[in-house]
């Protein structure tokens, strides 16, 4: 079991950029959810994906969107890149309560 | 609103002591506590749960402890070595099923 992965592990964009960023959730997993983390900080639940369909979302403007396939991998999508978007984004898997994480993306944006 | 406090943010001990981080939640609807050790590099990896009608849990040196009335939850760990370092962070969630986060806490194990 190769438990979460996600890619690429680092981007650099510039501002007004758009960027996706991709993840496999554990096998036998359903749900993935994603969080951002900047620098110093603990994670902030960007939105979370259930039977290709957003369940729940954080207090994140729209230019976050996301998508999850049938085969449960998931995608976030961020438009019109800030420069304040530049964090550690992390995607976490789970059948219940339960959320394992991958390694995230370091997304720089300048 | 949702919202987990936690403390201290940086805590240095001698290998072989123990180190307790706090947590203070103000959601009601909270029923589940995980605990996350976070490597330089590396996302948060599981380490420890509980959930609300457990009082405390326990797996070798690491344990958790939940007082519902009062709103708190630890992470104790006994017998530091020096593989412990690392930013622990801890978290709540209920039947929606996210988390909301603390701050983390940098543990320091002084060999």
């Amino acid at each position: 079991d190769a438990g979460v992965t996600q890619s690429p592990t680092h981007l650099i964009k510039t501002r007004g950029q758009q960027v996706t960023l991709r993840c496999s959730p554990k096998s036998g997993h359903d749900t993935v959810s994603w969080y951002q983390q900047a620098l110093g900080q603990g994670p902030q639940f960007i939105f979370q994906y259930y039977e290709e369909e957003e369940r729940q979302r954080g207090n994140f403007p729209d230019r976050f969107s996301g998508h999850q396939f049938p085969n449960y991998s998931s995608e976030l999508n961020v438009n019109a890149l800030l420069l304040g978007d530049s964090a550690l984004y992390l995607c976490a898997s789970s059948l219940e309560h339960e959320q394992f994480f991958g390694p995230g993306t370091r997304l720089t944006v300048l | 609103g949702e919202n987990v406090e936690q403390h201290p943010s940086t805590l240095s001990v001698q290998e072989g002591d123990s180190a307790v981080i706090k947590c203070t939640y103000s959601d009601s609807a909270s029923n589940y506590f995980p605990w996350y050790k976070q490597e330089l590099g590396k996302g948060p990896q599981l380490i420890i749960d509980i959930r609300s009608n457990v009082g405390e849990k326990k797996d070798q040196r690491i344990a958790v402890t939940l007082n519902k009335t009062a709103k708190h939850f630890s992470l104790h760990i006994t017998e530091t070595q020096p593989e412990d370092s690392a930013v622990y962070f801890c978290a709540q969630g209920d039947s929606s099923y996210k988390l909301i986060f603390g701050s983390g806490t940098r543990l320091l194990v002084r060999p």
